[in-house]
């Protein structure tokens, strides 16, 4: 089974804190994806990669970076954050060719 | 540019009735359809998919959905839900030709009533 894991569940951080939110995948797979969910908005695409250092910005990348140094690692940063990224972020990962994407549980962040 | 449009915010159905999930989208270019459940306090999981072939796709859990392209709709359905159903739904479009991209809808939540 593909196992997607994020660092953390719930996440609580103070206005203008710099911000890491992990996520490793186990199965090889070289596309990575970050999405925030918002009710009512569905997901919507924060960056995403399909190799080892290599991102391309999605639909939302304003405040946002990533990096990507290993595979099976692909980390979200939000450099000062801002009341209006509290939300909850999800990871995903699929494989070269195919269009499943596989999804992690989900981090819920609040930013007070 | 894709779009997804999901026409039902929210659906409470009685447990054993049948249940339709909307879901229409707009693209320029033939499309790749899924739709995703995602439970309480998990991450999305696949229901299933269009990828080409026959219109009318099975799923996991007695979910099936049809693909109407002169309609440009996806909808999802189940002839008799359980409690167990009970869930957020999205469906989402790719690309074939593009970047492996999915692009979702704003999700319906399903409420089954006993």
């Amino acid at each position: 089974d593909v196992k997607v894991t994020q660092s953390s569940r719930y996440l609580v951080k103070r206005t203008g804190e710099k911000v890491f939110l992990e996520c490793v995948q186990d199965m090889d797979h070289e596309n990575m994806f970050w999405y925030r969910q918002d009710p009512g908005l569905g997901l919507r695409l924060i960056y995403f990669s399909y190799d080892v250092k290599m991102k391309e910005k999605g639909d939302i990348p304003e405040g946002y970076s990533v990096s990507r140094e290993k595979k099976e690692r692909f980390s979200l940063i939000l450099e000062s954050a801002s009341t209006n990224q509290t939300s909850m972020y999800l990871c995903a990962s699929s494989s070269e060719g195919t269009d499943t994407q596989y999804f992690g549980p989900g981090t819920r962040l609040t930013v007070l | 540019a894709q779009s997804v449009t999901q026409l039902d915010s929210q659906v409470p159905v009685f447990e054993e009735a049948p249940v339709e999930l909307r879901c229409n989208y707009s693209s320029s270019v033939s499309v790749y359809l899924f739709w995703y459940v995602q439970y309480p306090n998990q991450g999305l999981q696949l229901l299933l998919k269009y990828l080409s072939g026959s219109t009318l796709v099975k799923g996991i859990n007695g979910f099936e959905a049809e693909f109407n392209k002169s309609q440009t709709s996806f909808h999802l359905r189940k002839p008799s839900v359980h409690i167990s159903d009970t869930a957020e739904y999205f469906c989402a479009v790719s690309d074939p030709q593009g970047a492996q991209k999915l692009v979702f809808g704003q999700g319906t939540r399903l409420t089954i009533n006993p």
